[in-house]
């Protein structure tokens, strides 16, 4: 069964620094998504950054770019110039053929002024 | 914009109770969901539904039941509510075609069972 791994429960960082958020996942697929969500306190859980598993350049978007490596499986999320919203909890998700996603069990960022 | 919302934000009932929590979407999306998440645990998913009438298990589906009558309508239903079930409660929608499978999530509710 595929697996998602988040090892880090918590990270702090100071602000306008950078981050790497790690995520490892297990499967014997071939073609599959990756996804980094942030839920932001009280807030709705919104989708920060996709990958595709055939594509082998990394995605970006803005200040939120991964470091997807396919044979290590692993996909983390790295964020520059990091602001005071983008404390939130991260999790990493993974999907294939099958309609549901796997999840992480979440990263608490905490971003110190 | 995508709006799933969610009938309530809180919710506090007695154990054994019948519990409904209600989800809606407005972009009609196909799939539905119903997550539990726990702190340490991520999200679980407890049932799915990829069309009306249509319902699958998830990961955790005991305690638990759904419906389906409407497209935009999904409803998770605790038969007989337990304090083991005090948790936030998360629907998500996604579209079938095309697509990115990003699922949209509605606020969620946190139900705490006594």
């Amino acid at each position: 069964a595929q697996t998602v791994t988040q090892s880090q429960p918590e990270m702090s960082v100071q602000e306008a620094e950078t981050v790497t958020l790690s995520c490892t996942y297990d499967t014997s697929e071939s073609d599959y998504y990756l996804f980094w969500y942030k839920q932001p306190p009280s807030r709705q859980m919104i989708l920060v950054i996709r990958q595709e598993a055939y594509k082998q350049q990394n995605a970006t978007e803005n200040r939120f770019s991964v470091n997807f490596q396919k044979a290590a499986k692993s996909f983390s999320l790295k964020i520059s110039d990091s602001q005071l919203g983008d404390a939130a909890m991260y999790f990493c998700a993974y999907k294939d053929s099958n309609y549901q996603l796997i999840w992480g069990a979440g990263t608490k960022l905490i971003i110190k002024p | 914009d995508v709006k799933v919302t969610q009938s309530s934000r809180y919710l506090v009932k007695r154990t054994g109770e019948k519990v409904f929590l209600e989800c809606v979407q407005d972009m009609d999306h196909e799939n539905m969901f119903w997550y539990r998440q726990d702190p340490g645990l991520g999200l679980r998913l407890i049932y799915f539904s990829y069309d009306v009438k249509m319902k699958e298990k998830g990961d955790i589906p005991e305690g638990y039941s759904v419906s389906r009558e409407k497209k935009e309508r999904f409803s998770l239903i605790l038969e007989s509510a337990s304090t083991n079930q005090t948790s936030m409660y998360l629907c998500a929608s996604s579209p079938t075609l095309g697509t990115s499978y990003e699922q949209y999530f509605g606020p969620g509710t946190r139900l705490t069972v006594t």
